[in-house]
């Protein structure tokens, strides 16, 4: 079964950095594109960063443009998130999530990142 | 990259249906047939509904249709029942290659 699992959410001050990461398995992880889909605590859905299967295409949302990378190692089946000059703004959980065609069938449990002083 | 417009709020008695509009331009919803809809309930991750407008996956009950008519989507529900209430928000694909969510509606069943 399709099983997606991120890490490394955690408190970080404004202006500082962290990587999160999601471990993908129960299908072909090299074959597909992946997305990061973030939630700030009672709000609404919103979509980050999506790279294509070979990790040759990216792109953002405004929002985090130039501070954040998508990125992926198909060798380990992990998909990344690296988020510097990290503000208040960007607190939510963050989830990595596999595309169906331009829709999302597979969501992990999320993991939470919180920037905070 | 606006998100794109949905009522706060929908409401309904069991039994009946109920529709959630979600609103885009001429940039996302209005030329692309890639809308999605998703429910989420309080402390889950979302779960995909409806995709290409207006296609059901595989175990999703058929009282949950949707479509489109210019730049704004549709998700109706019919039949409500209490397992129903929930978050729900719509999705479209850009012409940006980038994706939007719907600002969400939240669904309450009397």
């Amino acid at each position: 079964q399709v099983q997606l699992v991120e890490s490394g959410g955690g408190v970080v001050q404004p202006g500082g950095s962290l990587r999160v990461s999601c471990a993908a398995s129960g299908f072909t992880f090299s074959n597909y594109a992946m997305h990061w889909v973030r939630q700030a605590p009672g709000k609404g859905l919103e979509w980050v960063a999506l790279i294509s299967y070979d990790g040759s295409n990216k792109y953002y949302a405004d929002s985090v443009k130039g501070r954040f990378t998508i990125s992926r190692d198909n060798s380990k089946n992990t998909l990344y998130l690296q988020m510097n000059s990290l503000r208040a703004e960007d607190t939510a959980v963050y989830y990595c999530a596999r595309p169906k065609d331009a829709a999302i069938d597979y969501w992990g449990q999320g993991t939470l990142v919180t920037v905070s002083s | 990259q606006s998100a794109l417009t949905q009522p706060a709020s929908v409401s309904g008695s069991p039994g009946q249906s109920i529709t959630i509009s979600c609103s885009g331009s001429s940039s996302d919803v209005g030329t692309y047939n890639y809308v999605s809809w998703y429910q989420q309930h309080p402390g889950k991750a979302p779960k995909l509904m409806i995709y290409d407008v207006s296609n059901r996956p595989s175990g999703v009950s058929n009282r949950f249709s949707g479509s489109k008519s210019g730049n704004t989507a549709s998700l109706t529900i019919s039949g409500l029942q209490a397992e129903d209430e929930a978050d729900y928000y719509c999705s479209s694909y850009t012409s940006s290659s980038t994706y939007v969510f719907g600002t969400g509606t939240k669904v309450t069943v009397l």
